[in-house]
């Protein structure tokens, strides 16, 4: 079936650096993607979204970034702090009548102080 | 601001035994999920309930697994006989509009089955 995956496992920042995490989806249906942060020991929290009449959304320091055409979406993280080392998954939706979200595989972001 | 609240943080249970998990969605919403994260993998969708029945729910959510709105403001999942393959994190999430519009999700459950 379709659906969600992201390029890299692991990604290692230096302090003040920007990041950027990839996720590829293969469900040319999905009209609305998310991106979440989550931290050891705690629940997925919402980062940013953006639906699929745009190309960019900019959040505060966070920037996502969607390529239709290719199917892929990205998070960048300006200015990388020791705080947003975690887990971050994409998500889509898949456009089938609200079905529910389906989360990529994660990619860890480790911010070097 | 409004928060899933989910409780206990920690269960373990012995394989065989049933378990509740319980949560308390956001008041206003009207949408609920529960989805699952196995150690070091992705979270995996479970069930969706909207309007007091189920919406969907995926191939993980077999006869063993259930879940119930007993009054407006808790929302549970019950696994009837665990195994040691259920141990997991479990998250309740809620959502006003609909997966269309994002959720929020609790701190989790962590379940294990010895």
């Amino acid at each position: 079936g379709e659906s969600v995956g992201l390029h890299l496992p692991t990604l290692s920042v230096q302090e003040g650096d920007n990041s950027i995490i990839n996720c590829a989806y293969s469900n040319s249906a999905s009209d609305y993607f998310i991106w979440y942060k989550q931290e050891s020991g705690k629940g997925p929290q919402f980062i940013i979204d953006i639906r699929s009449n745009m190309d960019k959304r900019q959040g505060q320091r966070v920037t996502v970034l969607l390529n239709k055409t290719v199917k892929h979406l990205s998070l960048q993280i300006a200015a990388t702090q020791p705080g947003d080392s975690a887990v971050y998954f994409c998500a889509e939706n898949g456009n089938s009548g609200n079905t529910p979200l389906v989360f990529g595989k994660g990619t860890r972001l480790s911010v070097i102080a | 601001e409004p928060e899933v609240t989910q409780t206990p943080s920690h269960q373990v249970t012995q394989m065989g035994q049933e378990v509740i998990l319980r949560c308390v969605p956001i008041s206003n919403h009207l949408y609920f999920y529960w989805y699952r994260q196995i150690l070091g993998q992705k979270v995996e969708f479970l069930v969706s309930f909207y309007n007091n029945e189920i919406s969907e729910k995926s191939e993980i959510f077999d006869d063993q697994f259930s879940v119930e709105r007993p009054d407006g403001s808790n929302f549970t999942l019950k696994i009837r006989s665990t195994k040691l393959e259920d141990s997991a994190m479990y998250f309740c999430a809620s959502s006003e509009l609909g997966a269309d519009y994002g959720y929020t999700f609790g701190s989790g459950t962590r379940l294990t089955v010895v």
